[in-house]
């Protein structure tokens, strides 16, 4: 199988400046990776997702670095912004199943 | 933009009660899934679907069933309806394979069982 987990359950930041957030998995066959936004009421959004193939990988103000070392991956938010708060989480895949872990809640302080 | 949509955002039972829970999705989406999500734990899959009448269980199925008569519906069902079943229940579809990334949520249930 494989647990996710985040590494902190809230992050709080300033407007404007830049947001990491954490993710590590236990699987070494993990092979496949995204980040979900879900705000407020709302269903989980895809954000970025990245193969166990590639190292970073860049978005619209989002990179997500994957170490597969170390089992660690990461979301970095650029500049952000106040509709940025939200939980942030992971999912790994590995076979034929994603993984979820429990969530960072961001919140940005203007 | 996909849509999947949950006919209630809000929803409270008594123990013992059947409880449907509906998710329509409008992109002609193959697969289907739903979810509950609890604090402390990622989200779980309870079950899915990859075409009509067809359903797999996911990781936590005991005390749920699924039917999925039309491809965009997609149906939980808990027959006798437990205190452990409070939870956050999250619709999902996707067009390419149970595998891939494309997974688009609902807004999702949150259910209470008093």
């Amino acid at each position: 199988g494989e647990s996710v987990g985040l590494h902190l359950p809230t992050l709080s930041v300033q407007e404007g400046d830049n947001s990491i957030i954490n993710c590590a998995y236990s699987n070494s066959a993990s092979d496949y990776f995204i980040w979900y936004k879900q705000e407020s009421g709302k269903g989980p959004q895809f954000i970025i997702d990245i193969r166990s193939n590639m190292d970073k990988r860049q978005g619209q103000r989002v990179t997500v670095l994957l170490n597969k070392t170390v089992k660690h991956l990461s979301l970095q938010i650029a500049a952000t912004q106040p509709g940025d708060s939200a939980v942030y989480f992971c999912a790994a895949n590995t076979g034929n199943q994603f993984y979820f872990g429990t969530g960072t809640s961001l919140t940005v302080i203007p | 933009d996909v849509k999947v949509t949950q006919s209630s955002r809000y929803l409270v039972k008594r123990t013992g009660e059947k409880v449907f829970l509906e998710c329509v999705q409008d992109m002609d989406h193959e697969n289907m899934f739903w979810y509950r999500q609890d604090p402390g734990l990622g989200l779980r899959l309870i079950y899915f679907s990859y075409d009509v009448k067809m359903k797999e269980k996911g990781d936590i199925p005991e005390g749920y069933s699924v039917s999925r008569e039309k491809k965009e519906r997609f149906s939980l069902i808990l027959e006798s309806a437990s205190t452990n079943q409070t939870s956050m229940y999250l619709c999902a579809s996707s067009l390419l394979s149970k595998l891939a990334g494309d997974r688009y949520f609902g807004p999702g249930t949150r259910l209470t069982v008093l």
